[in-house]
């Protein structure tokens, strides 16, 4: 299982675009990355995955650069509801193993 | 509202004392998962049930066991409590027979343990 690095905490302010990176340097070839959040004081939850180049739902934006050896989760116009832990996954569909690691803090001003 | 049902939300025991912990996943889920988060440690996974029977372990302590029940409800059982045992256990389901990254997991509200 590709191990992540995702910087421990970030702090921003209400209305700014957040940019989470996460560094996946041995990510192998079959290998997707998934996002969690966690709000305080309840469980993770799923947001966002992709395989490569751009995915986008109703909560977030996953880039995901050639060389996939980084990932950026991007929540647009972050809100004070957005403070949250958020953790990356990196796993192969044929690897039977979850690893959540600490994830980043993200914590938004007002 | 992820639609995973924990119980109870809060417990608080003394050291050497033994709890159970109750999971009723969503509706149509037949994996069950249970992972311990304290504070220094991060989401650790622990156990995992498929409908029924144990799929996959973590890093589960001899003094802590689970068991999937036929109506696919899941209980975590703790023994001999220490000090270190607090923290949040979360139950999550699935769909998937798997413990992979790319299953979608839902994960219920936490059950916080605190022993004194």
């Amino acid at each position: 299982l590709a191990k992540t690095t995702q910087p421990i905490s970030m702090d921003s302010y209400e209305g700014q675009e957040v940019n989470i990176t996460c560094s996946h340097n041995n990510i192998a070839t079959n290998d997707y990355i998934t996002w969690y959040q966690q709000f305080p004081s309840q469980g993770p939850r799923f947001i966002i995955q992709g395989y490569k180049t751009k995915v986008t739902n109703e909560v977030a934006s996953l880039f995901i650069p050639a060389d996939r050896k980084s990932s950026t989760l991007s929540l647009p116009r972050v809100s004070l509801s957005d403070t949250a832990v958020y953790y990356c996954l990196v796993g192969d569909p044929r690897d039977d193993k979850i690893i959540f690691g600490k994830g980043t803090r993200l914590h938004i001003l007002p | 509202d992820s639609g995973v049902t924990q119980t109870p939300k809060h417990l608080i025991t003394a050291t050497g004392q033994r709890v159970t912990l109750r999971c009723s996943p969503r509706s149509g889920d037949l994996s069950v998962y249970w992972y311990q988060q304290s504070l220094d440690q991060g989401l650790q996974f622990l156990i995992q049930y498929y409908n029924g029977e144990e799929r996959a372990k973590g890093n589960i302590l001899e003094r802590f066991s689970a068991q999937q029940f036929p109506d696919l409800h899941s209980e975590l059982n703790l023994s001999s409590l220490e000090l270190g045992d607090s923290a949040l256990y979360f139950c999550a389901s699935s769909v998937a027979r798997t413990l992979r990254s790319t299953d979608t997991q839902y994960f219920g509200p936490g059950t916080r343990l605190t022993v004194l």
